[in-house]
């Protein structure tokens, strides 16, 4: 069974500050997703990781990918309040394209 | 592109009766669809997995008397909650993809069992 670990659960971030958030999962996959949450709504993609040394950047938001470590972090750069929400880090199962969720970070940002 | 319909976003019934929600891939086929649910505060739960034509596969623990899953054509798949109870209060979201293509997530479903 795939298991993936994301830690920290719960972030509360001063604005202006980086910050980072880790996804570890427990068997081989070379495909991982990170979504964002907001309250009462559905899972918003941010980033698709499809291989080993991807990174790829939006905004303030930074996202890479070792599938050698079963390893993915998310980086926020200057953190701002609007970037409030869980994230949700996601890997595919080999062979059967089912997604195994992490438990999801909730991100405050505090002035 | 790979947009992902889901309908209604939010539905309140009463304690025993049945509840469909419905999924359709709008400018995309999908080769399967998948349904999950999320309580309060907590991660996605999947609870099956659809392909067209077939019988769903459904997660363990799963009563699949209790969320019974219709997959008819390429753009459409239900969840239909029978029976429903409070404790069937949740949100439910469903996702479609194709192939090993990224999934593609719809909007969510409020269930609100009185």
């Amino acid at each position: 069974e795939l298991k993936v670990e994301q830690n920290p659960l719960f972030l509360s971030m001063q604005e202006g500050k980086n910050y980072t958030i880790y996804c570890n999962y427990s068997t081989t996959s070379d495909r991982l997703y990170w979504y964002r949450q907001d309250p009462g709504k559905s899972l918003e993609s941010l980033f698709v990781l499809l291989s080993n040394g991807a990174v790829k950047q939006e905004g303030r938001l930074m996202a890479s990918l070792d599938t050698k470590a079963r390893l993915s972090t998310l980086h926020i750069t200057a953190a701002v309040h609007d970037l409030s929400a869980t994230y949700f880090c996601a890997v595919d199962t080999p062979n059967d394209y089912k997604l195994s969720f992490g438990a999801g970070t909730t991100v405050t940002v505090r002035a | 592109g790979a947009v992902v319909s889901q309908h209604p976003s939010w539905v309140i019934c009463k304690s025993g009766t049945s509840v469909k929600i419905e999924c359709r891939s709008l400018d995309f086929q999908a080769t399967t669809m998948f349904w999950y649910r999320q309580f309060p505060k907590q991660s996605l739960m999947l609870m099956a997995t659809s392909n067209e034509g077939s019988k769903a596969t459904y997660e363990q623990g799963v009563e699949k008397d209790k969320f019974l899953i219709n997959h008819a054509s390429l753009t459409l798949s239900t969840l239909t909650v029978t029976s429903a109870h409070p404790e069937d209060s949740s949100f439910y979201i469903c996702s479609a993809r194709v192939g090993p293509r990224p999934p593609s997530f719809g909007a969510g479903t409020r269930l609100s069992v009185l």
